[in-house]
């Protein structure tokens, strides 16, 4: 069945550092989403990316889904502690169907 | 954005006894409605998708007598903890797509389950 694996696991910052997060499905994918889960929260969608290439922004997050649809990243420029959390992608092999999540990258960033 | 709720947030019970989790859809209705459980420090694992007015769909290695779900209504399902032993303490969260919305998939706010 499909797989999503993400990376790192775990990453700890130094406040006003970068931050990425890579994704990688094993199967083609027709959107990728990606979600915030703060400490003792649920997650909270940040954005979906349906097309090849796509690259979208918000603030200080970039995030790319790849050319073949099957991978992605999360980058954060200049983290803040607001940033904390762990962030997870998800995938979805045609729209509607059941999400498929990765294993999460839990940032830590230290002030 | 569209508001998902559960109850309880967190429960306490002893062994053997049956534990009922709603999801509730509080602005939106909701044909489809997923249940996920959360372990710490990991990911979701999607345990079924409940269907409003039929037969939810589990998925591979989720015994579907031990984890009853009904999905009577356009913004309610239930998740039913059948017999629980302390190996089913977890986080249990449903989330819910917005009908004729968006991908986008909203989360309520979990359920910790404590079996004793």
């Amino acid at each position: 069945g499909q797989q999503v694996m993400q990376i790192p696991q775990y990453q700890h910052v130094q406040e006003g550092e970068d931050f990425t997060t890579y994704c990688n499905s094993s199967t083609t994918l027709s959107n990728i989403q990606w979600y915030k889960q703060r400490p003792g929260g649920h997650p909270v969608f940040l954005i979906q990316l349906v097309k090849s290439g796509e690259v979208k922004k918000q603030k200080r997050l970039t995030f790319q889904f790849g050319e073949a649809k099957k991978n992605s990243s999360l980058h954060i420029t200049a983290t803040q502690t607001t940033d904390v959390g762990t962030y997870f992608c998800a995938g979805q092999e045609t729209s509607g169907s059941r999400l498929t999540f990765g294993e999460g990258t839990q940032l830590t960033v230290n002030p | 954005g569209a508001v998902v709720s559960q109850h309880p947030s967190r429960v306490i019970c002893k062994s053997g006894t049956s534990v009922k989790i709603e999801c509730r859809s509080l602005d939106f209705q909701a044909t489809t409605m997923f249940w996920y459980r959360q372990f710490p420090k990991k990911s979701l694992m999607l345990m079924a998708t409940s269907n409003e007015g039929s037969k939810a769909t589990y998925e591979q290695g989720v015994e579907k007598d031990k984890f009853l779900i009904n999905h009577a209504s356009l913004t309610l399902s239930t998740l039913t903890v059948t017999s629980a032993h302390p190996e089913d303490s977890s986080f249990y969260i449903c989330s819910a797509p917005q009908r004729g919305g968006s991908n986008e998939q909203f989360f309520g706010p979990g359920t910790r389950l404590t079996v004793l």
